[in-house]
């Protein structure tokens, strides 16, 4: 059984500074691997997209890595600003199913 | 704009009540899930379905009940039968292939009185 692991799950950094959050998973046959945001009370929004095949992602200032073998992603957000707070959750896609994480909640400290 | 429409977006239930909840989206996804999320937890699927008049049961699917009569909608209801049913509703849709990118709406909280 797939486990998706988040941690920490929550982190406060200061403007401006660049950030990593982690995601790690403990079955590496995954097709895909999609990092989300969501603001309090909201729906999910997708960020980044990596297929099983592609080792990272970008999107303006984020980044998003993939190790299959190490069963780990990362998802890099370079100048960190206020409105980036939110919590981030990754989700891993195996065979007809996705795993959600429980998400790191982001407070970016202005 | 091409998304996901959920609604509404607060609802409350007194107890023994069923009550139904909307999805409808306009990207043409075949795919579409129902998902619940509760503080502390990973979201868990309820149900899914890959295609018009075809739903299969998640992991969590007791006490729920969907249809699929059209590409663009898939309604859930939570009936009296789910001991637990307070908690925030997404919906999300895909094309329905393992490589698929997976789009949300917007939620559903319910709150049972």
């Amino acid at each position: 059984k797939q486990e998706v692991t988040q941690i920490p799950a929550a982190l406060s950094v200061p403007e401006g500074e660049n950030l990593v959050l982690n995601c790690s998973f403990t079955d590496s046959a995954i097709y895909n691997l999609q990092w989300f945001r969501q603001d309090p009370g909201k729906g999910l929004t997708s960020l980044l997209l990596i297929q099983s095949s592609q080792r990272e992602q970008t999107s303006g200032r984020l980044n998003a890595s993939l190790d299959k073998s190490s069963g780990r992603s990362t998802l890099y957000i370079a100048a960190s600003q206020p409105g980036d707070s939110a919590t981030y959750l990754c989700a891993v896609r195996g065979n007809e199913k996705l795993t959600f994480g429980t998400g790191t909640r982001l407070t970016i400290i202005p | 704009d091409g998304g996901i429409t959920q609604s509404p977006k607060y609802l409350f239930r007194k107890e023994g009540q069923n009550v139904t909840l909307s999805c409808e989206q306009n990207l043409n996804h075949d795919a579409m899930y129902w998902y619940r999320q509760d503080p502390g937890q990973g979201l868990r699927l309820i149900y899914y379905s890959q295609i018009v008049n075809d739903f299969q049961k998640g992991d969590i699917a007791e006490g729920y009940s969907v249809s699929r009569e059209k590409k663009e909608s898939f309604p859930l209801t939570v009936t009296s039968a789910q001991k637990n049913p307070t908690a925030f509703y997404l919906c999300a849709s895909s094309i329905p292939t393992n490589t698929g990118e997976l789009f949300f709406g917007e939620g559903s909280r319910l709150t049972v009185l």
